[in-house]
């Protein structure tokens, strides 16, 4: 596609309950990277995937987040037993593979845990 | 560990005054650097990067940023700001590439007419 596509752009959900947040990267692009921005504070990041793996998933919070790739294309962070901490835009990125010298982002899912 | 400090939260400034935005990074070897913008509602867009060679590096929208090594600092500057530059500005530093950006805590650029 022309960018990063994020989907939904806004989600609610209540406290406990399980949600998944995608990420459709760039055409072409073989890494991409989940970062989580709360008010007031810039990106952090998560995970970062190259091709289908992991490559770094050191900034993923707890054993409640996960996030898969399974064709090197489409993520999607997987968040279990929500809480109301995990409120926050979830932003992803792409680059490609020569030297990852730009991240691309998409304009983010804001999670509002209730 | 990579740390950056944006120790502005908060700017204001007239339009077609100039700007310089700081930010200061903590990193052990040759940082990559960037600086993002966003504003509301929208994604990071990227404003220019440093990975090496000349340290005054252009951006896009008329931004500029030294890379200042003596005293750890990436800078943004702009000569003469417009008020569709109202926005906030992010800081980052990546050990490798665009790989896992650590970034600032922001600044946000408000313009007076």
């Amino acid at each position: 596609g022309a960018g990063v596509s994020q989907t939904p752009s806004n989600k609610v959900t209540e406290k406990g309950k399980y949600v998944e947040l995608r990420c459709d990267p760039i055409s072409g692009h073989t890494a991409l990277y989940w970062y989580r921005q709360s008010l007031g504070q810039g990106p952090e990041f998560l995970i970062y995937f190259q091709g289908t793996g992991a490559a770094d998933d050191s900034g993923l919070p707890n054993d409640r987040f996960f996030a898969v790739r399974p064709e090197g294309s489409v993520s999607t962070l997987k968040i279990q037993r929500t809480e109301r901490g995990d409120s926050a835009v979830y932003l992803c990125a792409s680059s490609s593979d020569e030297g990852n010298t730009e991240a691309f982002f998409g304009q983010g899912t804001r999670l509002t845990v209730v | 560990a990579q740390s950056v400090t944006q120790p502005d939260i908060h700017i204001t400034v007239s339009e077609g005054a100039s700007l310089e935005l700081r930010c200061n990074y903590s990193y052990g070897a040759t940082p990559y650097l960037f600086w993002y913008v966003q504003s509301p509602g929208q994604g990071l867009q990227l404003l220019l990067k440093y990975f090496s060679g000349d340290t005054l590096v252009q951006g896009i929208k008329g931004f500029e940023a030294e890379f200042k090594r003596s005293q750890s600092s990436f800078n943004l500057r702009k000569p003469s700001v417009h008020w569709s530059d109202a926005a906030e500005y992010f800081c980052a530093v990546g050990a490798r590439g665009a790989q896992k950006l650590v970034f600032g805590q922001g600044t946000r650029l408000t313009i007076n007419p």
